[in-house]
């Protein structure tokens, strides 16, 4: 059965550093990964996607991901985080574009000042 | 212009009342979908709809039916609401093979 695995439930990072958030998938196939944010209160938006081409990609907000087949990775990273990115941040994967969406847990990103 | 929009935004009833949560999407899609995320914010679907006939479901209660009058529209019926339903459901859309999932704004339902 697919699975997405975010190990980190929370990470705080001090404004202005870097982050990086894990996520492991399961689909042995080439898989469509997503990286989603919620908001407190709010509904899922969309930070970025993959399904073929450059592992590295680029999405809203600053934010990017790499997609390495041989570790089933998909982390997101961004070079300076804003107080403004403390949110909820989800993983997913399906297995046809368009298809549903299976989530990780969850990590929630915590920003000092 | 929302996309994919839910009605209403919050819900608070009894328990063993019987209520509905309303979905529209005028992206043109013809797929949709209701996930529901529980109070650990764990999202999981729960249906899916393409072109109005019932694609996916996930061991959801029967007490819990979704209707699909049309390509643009998913609503969620919930029969004798329980304690456990609560939760915030979420409705998206998407083209099947085409386009990546569309969210609405979620519907945050308490059973009391």
């Amino acid at each position: 059965a697919q699975s997405v695995t975010q190990p980190d439930i929370h990470i705080t990072v001090s404004e202005g550093a870097s982050l990086e958030l894990r996520c492991n998938y399961s689909y042995g196939a080439t898989p469509y990964l997503f990286w989603y944010v919620q908001s407190p209160g709010q509904g899922l938006q969309l930070l970025l996607k993959y399904f073929s081409g450059d592992t590295l990609v680029q999405g809203i907000k600053g934010f990017e991901a790499e997609f390495k087949r041989s570790q089933s990775s998909f982390n997101l990273r961004k070079p300076s985080v804003h107080w403004s990115d403390a949110a909820e941040y989800f993983c997913a994967e399906s297995m046809e574009y368009g298809n549903k969406l299976v989530f990780g847990a969850g990590t929630i990103l915590r920003v000092k000042s | 212009d929302t996309a994919v929009s839910q009605t209403p935004k919050y819900l608070v009833t009894q328990m063993g009342n019987d209520k509905s949560i309303k979905c529209e999407q005028n992206l043109g899609h013809d797929t949709m979908y209701w996930y529901k995320q529980d109070s650990k914010k764990f999202l999981k679907i729960m249906f899916s709809y393409n072109n109005k006939e019932l694609i996916i479901n996930e061991t959801v209660p029967n007490r819990f039916s979704p209707k699909s009058p049309d390509k643009a529209h998913l609503n969620l019926h919930i029969n004798s609401l329980e304690l456990g339903d609560s939760a915030v459901y979420f409705c998206a859309s998407s083209q099947r093979g085409d386009a990546e999932a569309f969210f609405g704004q979620g519907t945050r339902l308490t059973v009391v």
